[in-house]
């Protein structure tokens, strides 16, 4: 069964500080990675699909890393600002199909 | 383009009683899969549609079911209602299905609460 971990669980910064976290999944048999940005009261809003070892990505002051072989994946946030509150999930397709694993989450408050 | 659509967003059922949530797909998206979050949980798969057939299903009882329908908008349906099964239940959409680099999609949910 495809487990996919997620650390911290929670995490608190300064407006303007930079952060990361990171997201664990079984290097056997690796399909895919997502990652998804959760507001309260909104629906998850897809950041990356990432599938090849290496992947770099980057969205606005948002990118994250790709390494297959070790079976781990990077979420960085340079100068965060409140608005980028939110509960961060990452999640690995199981078998190749559309059924994802997610991890449970870094919910991140950054204060102003 | 209008994003996935679910309904309806709130309800409160009683226990024993059944329900019935739907989601409408962003147009073009054929595949349509089903998540249930509880708290303290992090979101667990139901089932997949792809072509009105169910393509996967989680470790869920079977009084949890679902349905696609020829335009690919798809129901849920849970049975005999108990208080755990009170939880936000998210649809997610794609365009096509077994493509692992697809960008899957979400609704905001329907919140059922099983009092």
């Amino acid at each position: 069964i495809l487990n996919v971990e997620q650390s911290p669980q929670s995490l608190h910064v300064q407006e303007g500080d930079s952060t990361n976290f990171t997201c664990s999944f079984p290097s056997s048999n690796f399909y895919a990675l997502h990652w998804y940005r959760w507001e309260t009261a909104k629906s998850p809003e897809a950041l990356f699909v990432m599938t090849l070892n290496g992947d770099e990505k980057k969205k606005g002051r948002i990118s994250a890393t790709l390494n297959t072989k070790e079976g781990y994946s990077y979420l960085y946030i340079k100068g965060s600002q409140p608005e980028d509150s939110a509960t961060y999930l990452c999640a690995s397709p199981q078998g190749g199909s559309e059924k994802l694993v997610f991890g449970k989450g870094t919910k991140l408050t950054v204060n102003p | 383009k209008a994003g996935v659509t679910q309904t309806p967003r709130y309800l409160i059922k009683t226990r024993g009683q059944q329900v019935t949530l739907s989601c409408s797909p962003i147009s073009g998206h054929r595949s349509v899969s089903w998540y249930q979050q509880t708290p303290g949980q992090g979101l667990q798969f139901l089932f997949e549609y792809f072509s009105e057939t169910q393509r996967n299903k989680g470790n869920f009882p079977g009084r949890f079911s679902g349905r696609q329908f020829s335009n690919s908008r798809s129901e849920m349906n849970v049975s005999t209602l108990e208080l755990g099964d009170s939880a936000l239940y998210l649809c997610a959409t794609a365009p096509t299905a077994g493509i692992s680099g697809n960008t899957i999609y979400f609704g905001e949910g329907s919140w059922l609460t099983v009092v």
